[in-house]
């Protein structure tokens, strides 16, 4: 089964507005990992936080981490056309080894 | 550098054959994985492997080999293609073994299973 599990499944928003991904997961986590897929592409990591983190920035993406709840959010500020893309949370289990598990994707599409 | 490199690109094959996806990298990576991406499925970890010489089972094993004889290349054989195998396939890698650090991932090999 899948450890993350993101929220909503597709989002639809205009250029300059602001986009929300949630991913819950199941089980311990040292970190969690954000990563963005380009239609026909391979993965692309976005940002790592860690299980002792509760928000962190890099650009226009801002991730928060609630290890009581077992669920992160991804905020995209100010989208652009080019943020259209999936994007998925990825989870290591508490594992040692690093070994992640993926959710299904938000596929985000963000009109010019 | 290539990072990491798979062919082929796309492949189909009818019941029944046998075929290698080839993943190479060239950031000495110790960690490498194979994974399958399915609609609606997400990513799903096939095999993976902490170094040369080890390799070890993920979510959905069946019907797929592994070896890593060598740091840069982790080869995945189909042993008998079915269509439930009809999936694109990603190879990723990344620094170490431990619990930290991200995935690079190759571009995908969509194989076709008739």
């Amino acid at each position: 089964s899948q450890q993350g599990e993101e929220d909503p499944q597709a989002l639809s928003i205009q250029e300059g507005e602001n986009a929300t991904m949630n991913c819950s997961y199941k089980t311990s986590i040292n970190n969690l990992q954000w990563y963005r897929q380009n239609s026909g592409r391979g993965l692309v990591h976005l940002i790592l936080i860690r299980s002792n983190e509760r928000e962190k920035h890099s650009g226009r993406l801002r991730v928060t981490l609630d290890t009581s709840k077992k669920s992160s959010s991804l905020l995209i500020t100010a989208s652009r056309a080019a943020d259209t893309a999936s994007y998925f949370c990825a989870t290591d289990g508490g594992t040692s080894y690093g070994k992640l598990t993926f959710g299904q994707g938000t596929i985000l599409t963000v009109h010019p | 550098n290539a990072g990491v490199t798979q062919t082929p690109k796309f492949q189909v094959l009818k019941t029944g054959q046998s075929m290698t996806l080839q993943c190479a990298q060239d950031m000495n990576h110790e960690y490498m994985s194979w994974y399958r991406q399915d609609p609606g499925m997400g990513l799903r970890l096939i095999h993976y492997s902490v170094g040369a010489g080890i390799t070890d089972q993920g979510e959905v094993p069946n019907g797929y080999n592994v070896s890593r004889s060598t740091t840069e290349d982790f080869p995945l054989r189909l042993l008998s293609a079915a269509p439930s195998q009809t999936s694109v396939y990603f190879c990723a890698s990344k620094k170490n073994s431990g619990n930290t650090g991200e995935l690079f991932f190759g571009e995908g090999s969509r194989l076709t299973v008739l």
